[in-house]
């Protein structure tokens, strides 16, 4: 069974940062091309981040609106996917979901940013 | 900026047929956008129905099919079900950023 546990959201304040965890099991985590998706309360789904494999040389891209504050990252021998998020904006505030080439998706992790 | 826009909201009735649609502002939409699309049940995860285009994942029911018409990317739902009701969400690739429609509430009614 394909399990994407997530973690680490939380309440911050604007300019603060968060580190995100996802936790794969299931998968066969080394080859997967791994991305974070946000959906802000009430809201549809955006696109953050997305990391391919070694194969694929763990090219990244990037949402316009997060590239230069949000950083994705892997760990193939603990099969887990990280999202470190800088300098988080108000607008950032949303459920954070990781997901495997699409296919499966976690529960997802809140973050809410307010001052 | 690149928008992909969906209709907001359809309505269907039960053993109904309906297409959803996924336009993009940059032209029309080709296999080369590697189109996807998703489901959404209220407080429920998303869940991928379609993949670069019409390719089905093992869980997806047959009543639902993916394609290209009219230089935009297609849904179709053929025989409808109550419990088809959800957000639909299309998703496209442009060479080096993933970009979702705005979402489709469809209705069974």
């Amino acid at each position: 069974e394909v399990q994407l546990v997530e973690s680490g959201g939380g309440f911050v304040k604007p300019g603060e940062s968060l580190r995100l965890s996802c936790a794969a099991s299931g998968i066969t985590f080394s080859d997967a091309w791994m991305s974070w998706v946000r959906q802000a309360p009430g809201k549809g789904l955006e696109w953050v981040a997305r990391i391919k494999s070694k194969t694929y040389g763990e090219t990244i891209d990037y949402a316009a609106p997060v590239k230069g504050r949000f950083t994705i990252s892997r760990d193939d021998s603990k099969n887990m996917l990280f999202l470190q998020m800088n300098s988080l904006k108000t607008e950032d505030a949303a459920l954070y979901y990781c997901t495997s080439h699409f296919d499966y998706w976690g529960q997802g992790t809140l973050v809410s940013v307010s001052s | 900026q690149t928008v992909v826009t969906q209709e907001p909201s359809l309505t269907v009735s039960p053993g109904g047929t309906v297409t959803l649609t996924c336009a993009s502002n940059t032209g029309a939409v080709t296999s080369d956008y590697y189109p996807n699309w998703f489901l959404q049940k209220p407080g429920q995860t998303p869940r991928a129905l379609v993949y670069s285009t019409s390719n089905k994942h093992s869980w997806t029911p047959a009543r639902f099919s993916g394609s290209l018409l009219g230089g935009k990317a297609a849904l179709t739902l053929s025989g409808v079900q109550p419990e088809d009701e959800a957000d639909y969400y299309c998703l496209l690739w442009y060479g080096g950023a993933w970009v979702f429609g705005g979402g489709t509430r469809l209705t069974v009614l």
